[in-house]
């Protein structure tokens, strides 16, 4: 199975609440991703797990919290959500160090904010 | 400034027509990948390139990495070729950057 999942497909949210959303794979990939992609822009990578430990992108370091409780699962969390945030966010993941990293994407969640 | 930059923006061809996407990159690569996403899916990686010519089907993917360019070759196109091309450039260090996508339209 190479796939990944994302939950839910579409979320609505309201400014100012918060925002927690699901990846999962079991394909045993030690590197997941969180890009977010707006319309006609390229998808912008946000943070990612490499095994345990996380990195985040400098200029979202304080937009966007995750966790990765097992290998198989990762989320991605929006402490209060603005207008700024509707997009689409997508979930990656990575085996590292095979010389042919491919990444797998899921289909990603619609989140609008209003 | 960005760091992939992909062209063309968007593209019509007719049926049975060849097209030529392409990705410059400014800086240092590990490898260019490059994806296909149709209306509503997920995007599929199509190839991992860190230098040459690759093969699949119709398609091709080269990469030049002293010029810093890496380009998709579509042959014989087919309306289901249709929609969206990104390419993404891999820096190491497990990072990943996209340029904004080539939208691909074929017509019967």
């Amino acid at each position: 199975d190479t796939t990944v999942k994302q939950n839910p497909r579409y979320k609505l949210a309201r400014v100012g609440k918060p925002v927690n959303l699901i990846c999962s794979q079991t394909m045993n990939h030690d590197t997941m991703y969180w890009y977010q992609k707006k319309p006609n822009q390229a998808p912008k990578l946000l943070l990612f797990y490499y095994d345990k430990i996380l990195n985040r992108e400098a200029d979202t370091f304080e937009k966007f919290q995750s966790s990765r409780p097992n290998n198989s699962f990762c989320s991605l969390y929006i402490g209060s959500a603005g207008l700024e945030y509707s997009a689409m966010y997508l979930c990656a993941s990575s085996r590292a160090g095979q010389g042919n990293e491919r990444l797998f994407f899921g289909h990603g969640t619609k989140l609008s904010v209003l | 400034g960005q760091q992939v930059q992909q062209s063309p923006a968007s593209l019509v061809l007719q049926e049975g027509e060849n097209a030529e996407l392409q990705c410059n990159f400014s800086t240092s690569l590990n490898s260019m990948q490059w994806f296909y996403q149709r209306p509503g899916g997920s995007l599929v990686s199509l190839f991992y390139n860190p230098s040459g010519t690759k093969h699949s089907g119709r398609l091709t993917s080269t990469t030049v990495i002293k010029e810093r360019r890496s380009s998709l070759h579509i042959s014989s196109s087919q309306t289901t070729d249709s929609g969206t091309y990104l390419c993404a450039l891999d820096t190491g260090n497990y990072k990943y950057v996209f340029g904004a996508g080539t939208r691909l339209k074929v017509i019967a």
